[in-house]
């Protein structure tokens, strides 16, 4: 199985900074990497797939980047509405893991 | 858009069979897309279990695989989830999705809204 470490694990910001989380892959996976957001008893959406590609109607502060290895997602400029956990997920090959999550909390 | 709902009992006996569906609306269940499993137990992460092509064709988790199957009924537009000899460790909430390819992606774009499954006597 592909391993996914996703970092930080928790991270504490305030309305309007940048944030950025990282996934390493533990191979190559070109650029087949998922961003999804839960909310806590939500399911998560899809945010990014591709690594860069923004899913339609979801806010231009969020992108991604990446391949290979190494990704990240950055939201630019922190909403009310951005406080929530966040998982990635390789989908290059079966089975497709998710990083553990990152728990993104108001400061 | 596709809507995806999960059902099937809530609270299993421990060594029971936890069995789920996921009824497909708003969409074809045969069409190109692959319908998964996904669960979380209780304050943890996302598991990926496994997958169905309409064509019949699945891919499992290998660490589920003894103990999953996997099938999809197009008639009833219906896909479902099998797990036997369950134990405490396989509480979770159940997520059906639907998995799509897309040029250098596959992502799952539609989620259930995820079924809790608790394994007590």
């Amino acid at each position: 199985d592909i391993e996914v470490t996703q970092s930080p694990s928790s991270l504490s910001a305030s309305v309007g900074d940048r944030v950025t989380i990282t996934c390493r892959a533990s191979q190559r996976i070109s650029t087949f990497l998922n961003w999804y957001q839960q909310k806590p008893g939500k399911a998560p959406k899809l945010l990014i797939y591709g690594a860069s590609s923004l899913l339609s109607g979801v806010p231009a502060r969020f992108s991604g980047s990446g391949s290979g290895t190494e990704f990240t997602l950055t939201i630019s400029s922190l909403q009310p509405d951005d406080f929530a956990t966040y998982h990635c997920q390789q989908s290059f090959s079966t089975p497709y893991t998710f990083g553990q999550g990152t728990k993104l909390e108001i400061k | 858009h596709v809507q995806l709902q999960e059902s099937g009992p809530g609270l299993v006996r421990p060594s029971g069979t936890l069995s789920l569906t996921c009824a497909v609306s708003g969409g074809s269940i045969s069409d190109s897309n692959w319908w998964t499993w996904v669960r979380q137990p209780p304050g943890k992460g996302l598991e990926w279990i496994g997958e169905i092509y309409h064509s019949g064709t699945t891919s499992y988790n290998p660490s589920l695989s003894s103990r999953l199957t996997i099938s999809l009924d197009e008639s009833l537009k219906h896909f479902s989830l099998k797990l036997t000899s369950v134990t405490a460790a396989d509480t979770a909430v159940y997520y059906c999705v639907k998995t799509s390819g897309v040029p250098a992606a596959v992502l799952g774009d539609f989620w259930g809204q995820g079924a809790l499954v608790t394994v007590s006597s």
